[in-house]
């Protein structure tokens, strides 16, 4: 099984700041991540899928990218809306694993 | 918009059973992969098991392997999830999810989540 490892739990953010969340997977999944958006009481959203491609209806300040198995999700300018939970998940090999998911609050 | 509609949860005892149902409309259900994923109390997510466009193809969380079983009927558009010897440990919200990619039996990531059914295994 891929363990999908996410860095910070939890990261502090001034609205208007940068956010910058890693993922690092346990062995190489190539390009197969995708990263979701979670809100309290609301079901995952897609933000991210093939690494660095955003999904649709996605703003363009969130951005993906990946070095070998380290993948990152940048939020350029914190609007306030995008304080949720983030998990990222690998898709390249059974069984699919989720990340343990970084919670950007408010600073 | 695509729609997805879980129903089925609902308290149960250890070692019972529940058959766990999520209702698709506005897309064509019969040419997508289709998944469940489940979130226990303040947790994060967990993959639960996936199903091929065709059905033909199944896979399992190896924590559920063996009680659970996936099958999808798209003569109703419907998946479901039967699960079965259910233990304390599979409280959680269920969400149906859909596979982004059309056909094929790669890309398992999901643009579409229905909004969750509560399951409670306690005595």
């Amino acid at each position: 099984e891929i363990v999908m490892t996410q860095s910070p739990a939890t990261l502090s953010v001034s609205p208007g700041e940068r956010a910058t969340l890693s993922c690092r997977a346990s062995q190489s999944v190539s390009t197969n991540l995708a990263w979701y958006q979670q809100k309290p009481g609301q079901a995952p959203r897609l933000l991210i899928y093939g690494a660095s491609t955003r999904a649709t209806g996605i703003p363009a300040r969130f951005s993906g990218s990946v070095s070998g198995t380290e993948f990152t999700l940048t939020i350029s300018s914190l609007q306030s809306e995008d304080f949720a939970v983030y998990y990222c998940q690998q898709y390249d090999n059974w069984p699919l694993t989720f990340g343990g998911g970084t919670k950007v609050e408010i600073k | 918009e695509v729609q997805l509609l879980e129903s089925g949860g609902g308290l149960v005892q250890p070692g019972g059973s529940l058959r766990l149902s999520c209702a698709a409309t506005r897309f064509t259900f019969s040419s997508y992969g289709m998944s469940w994923v489940r979130q226990a109390p303040g947790r994060g997510l967990e993959w639960v098991s996936a199903i091929s466009f065709t059905g033909d193809s199944t896979y399992y969380a190896d924590s559920v392997k063996g009680r659970f079983t996936i099958s999808r009927d798209s003569s109703k558009n419907t998946l479901y999830l039967q699960m079965n010897s259910l233990r304390a440990e599979d409280t959680a919200i269920y969400y149906c999810a859909k596979k982004s990619v059309i056909g094929s039996i790669f890309g398992y990531y999901f643009d579409y989540w229905g909004q969750g059914t509560l399951v409670t295994v306690s005595s």
